[in-house]
């Protein structure tokens, strides 16, 4: 297993047009999450799954933006009619449960940025 | 959120330890200390975790302060690949990892 794999690394898209990104979790850790990351901020929590299920959705996550985890094993997060704002470094990580934590392993990330 | 307070930035000599210090004082008693750190244009990357007691592994060691609102960081012979952004963060019930801005650690030749 060669960890969480997110693609693509980078895109560029025009504004308004929408963008799909993919993320490929450790195989064994059924939660998965989705974080966003701006120039000089930390992650900031967009979403997560325990398996297939979404649990969560922060208030950052607008109607223009969409995930998905069929059959609990990749993931996808779609934002439609992307704008400038959403130039960000999109980061995925899986978790499971190690005793009584949730050891968390993230990707590289797929930076976009909206022209 | 879960806040956690560093400062926004640190050097150290390289061979030397760099000690980077957090604050914590809203944690509650089961709540995990998470260390992780960041270098430019990748994900952000496990250190090391505790609860009550200091822990140690193969990258750094951790120490808690006895009433748990605060840690230190220490890794022990810093190198230039150790320049990084470093986060302190625990987990909150919510069941995600909140990052605050982290200490950007310098480590000078």
């Amino acid at each position: 297993d060669t960890g969480v794999s997110q693609n693509p690394r980078h895109k560029i898209t025009k504004r308004g047009q929408n963008v799909t990104f993919r993320c490929d979790p450790i195989s064994e850790h059924n939660r998965l999450y989705w974080y966003r990351q701006t120039l000089g901020q930390g992650p900031e929590f967009l979403t997560y799954f325990q398996n297939e299920a979404q649990l969560e959705k922060s208030r950052l996550l607008s109607d223009r933006f969409s995930a998905e985890r069929p059959k609990g094993s990749f993931s996808t997060l779609e934002i439609q009619r992307t704008e400038q704002g959403d130039s960000a470094m999109y980061l995925c990580a899986s978790s499971q449960l190690q005793g009584r934590h949730y050891g968390y392993t993230f990707g590289s990330g797929t930076r976009l940025t909206v022209v | 959120d879960a806040k956690t307070t560093q400062p926004p930035s640190m050097d150290c000599a390289e061979g030397r330890a760099a000690n980077l210090p957090c604050n914590h004082s809203t944690i509650s008693g089961n709540e995990y200390v998470y260390w992780y750190r960041q270098i430019h244009s990748q994900g952000p990357q496990y250190i090391i975790h505790g609860l009550k007691n200091n822990e140690t592994n193969e990258m750094a060691s951790l120490i808690i302060t006895e009433d748990r609102k605060s840690s230190t960081l220490i890794l022990p012979h810093a190198t230039l690949r150790d320049t990084a952004v470093y986060y302190c963060i625990y987990q909150t019930g919510a069941n995600n990892l909140f990052f605050g801005t982290g200490t950007r650690l310098t480590v000078i030749p």
